[in-house]
């Protein structure tokens, strides 16, 4: 079975600052995806990057990047010059061969102006 | 940029009635999937869909809950009898291909109220 951890429930960071959101994991697959789903207040589910497992590089999208430690199942998300519409619930995920998300239960991230 | 299209956004419904939930994909995407996500809590896998069936149901999926594609567009979550409990948000997505590899499409969700 896969667990997606994120044990922080909640964190702050001052706008134009660097934060970073925890995550690990726990998979017995060799194959896998990890992602970060940001949910605003509409609560919809915005996809904000994907990670390949058997990519060594670290997956970026502009102020978005990870740090992936494979050998330690851990994703951890960092948000560069944060901005006031990065505040939002963010959701780590993983997913294998069977295609099937699982989901962390989420951090809630304020941004402080 | 396509979209996946949920309706309707929110429905309150009374305990033991049947819902009916709907998504649109995208067009051209051939996996689709149900999640559920009770307030406060996190995302989870309900069903997932392809070539006309079921691939994979989580416990969540009993009896009460079907899926179904009508007419090649819509995708369909129907709850037979709602219970309290089934008050959460239900959100549809779709998947060009293995969703692992091209990754996943949601749409805006569906907030179920059961009273």
């Amino acid at each position: 079975a896969q667990t997606v951890t994120q044990s922080q429930p909640e964190m702050s960071v001052q706008e134009a600052e660097t934060v970073t959101l925890s995550c690990t994991y726990d998979t017995s697959e060799s194959d896998y995806y990890l992602f970060w789903y940001k949910q605003p207040p509409s609560r919809q589910m915005i996809l904000v990057i994907r990670q390949e497992a058997y990519k060594q590089q670290n997956a970026t999208e502009n102020r978005f990047s990870v740090n992936f430690q494979k050998a330690a199942k851990s994703f951890s998300l960092k948000i560069s010059d944060s901005q006031l519409g990065d505040a939002a619930m963010y959701f780590c995920a993983d997913t294998g061969a069977n295609s099937k998300l699982t989901f962390g239960k989420g951090i809630t991230l304020s941004v402080r102006p | 940029e396509p979209e996946v299209t949920q309706t309707p956004s929110h429905q309150v419904t009374q305990m033991g009635q049947e819902v009916i939930l709907r998504c649109v994909p995208i067009s051209n995407h051939l996996y689709f999937y149900w999640y559920r996500q009770i307030l406060g809590q996190k995302v989870e896998f309900l069903v997932s869909f392809y070539n006309n069936e079921i691939s994979e149901k989580s416990e969540i999926f009993d009896d009460q809950f079907s899926v179904e594609r009508p007419d090649g567009s819509n995708f369909t979550l129907k709850i037979r009898s709602t219970k309290l409990e089934d008050s959460a948000m239900y959100f549809c997505a779709s998947s060009e291909g293995q969703g692992s590899f091209y990754g996943y499409t949601f749409g805006s969700g569906t907030r179920l109220t059961v009273v």
